[in-house]
């Protein structure tokens, strides 16, 4: 058991840029989520997976934002045209379905310029 | 829908010195409860959790919590803080769905340890 892995740790863009990050869960949890941090906020929901399947996205999720998940292992969450207010810690979460208890990644901190 | 709220935004704490953050949550029944905390730049770490029975739960590194249903409360205690307990912590709650768990957090309380 390695722990939740997300790259990179962190990322500066230009506003209008596209930026991918990539989330590698506890291998054998099925459900992966993200999160998204702004300063002095707790984390908020963003989607949920279950195996590969999306199951949930919160409002918070512009069309400008895309998750994806072949085949159930890691994801990834892509940020389309950033703007400034994308700026963010994004957090990704895993667990096991029996444990009901999800452990998060260290982070990928955006910075959009 | 469910919410948490953490009082206090800022707590200073001498190195030794008994510590309590405050938890509050609103929510139709008992949920699942949770205490993470977070080091400056970093993931969350979970420091214990209550899904039922012994309203007294230890967590790591010498935490404990105490769930008081008549006060939709869950406290997070140590009774002497080091200066490595510098960091943010954070109450969470989610629904005990049996599904997958949409957790809602407090706004971190963000303790100073002071020598």
């Amino acid at each position: 058991d390695t722990g939740v892995s997300q790259n990179p740790r962190h990322k500066i863009t230009k506003r209008g840029q596209n930026v991918t990050f990539r989330c590698d869960p506890i291998s054998e949890h099925n459900r992966l989520y993200w999160y998204r941090q702004t300063l002095g906020q707790g984390p908020e929901f963003l989607t949920y997976f279950q195996n590969e399947a999306q199951l949930e996205k919160s409002r918070l999720l512009s069309d400008r934002f895309s998750a994806e998940r072949p085949k159930g292992s890691f994801s990834t969450l892509e940020i389309q045209r950033t703007e400034q207010g994308d700026s963010a810690m994004y957090l990704c979460a895993s667990e096991n379905r029996h444990q009901e208890t999800q452990y998060f990644g260290p982070g990928t901190r955006l910075l959009v310029l | 829908a469910q919410s948490v709220t953490q009082p206090d935004i800022h707590i200073t704490v001498s190195e030794g010195a008994s510590l309590e953050l405050r938890c509050n949550y609103s929510y139709g029944a008992t949920p699942y409860l949770f205490w993470y905390v977070q080091s400056p730049g970093q993931g969350l770490q979970l420091l214990l959790k209550y899904f039922s029975g012994d309203t007294l739960v230890q967590g790591i590194k010498g935490f404990e919590a105490e769930f008081k249903r008549s006060q939709s409360s869950f406290n997070l205690r140590k009774p002497s803080v080091h200066w490595s307990d510098a960091a943010e912590y954070f109450c969470a709650v989610a629904p005990k769905s049996g599904g997958y768990q949409k957790v809602t957090f407090g706004t971190g309380t963000k303790l100073q340890v002071i020598p």
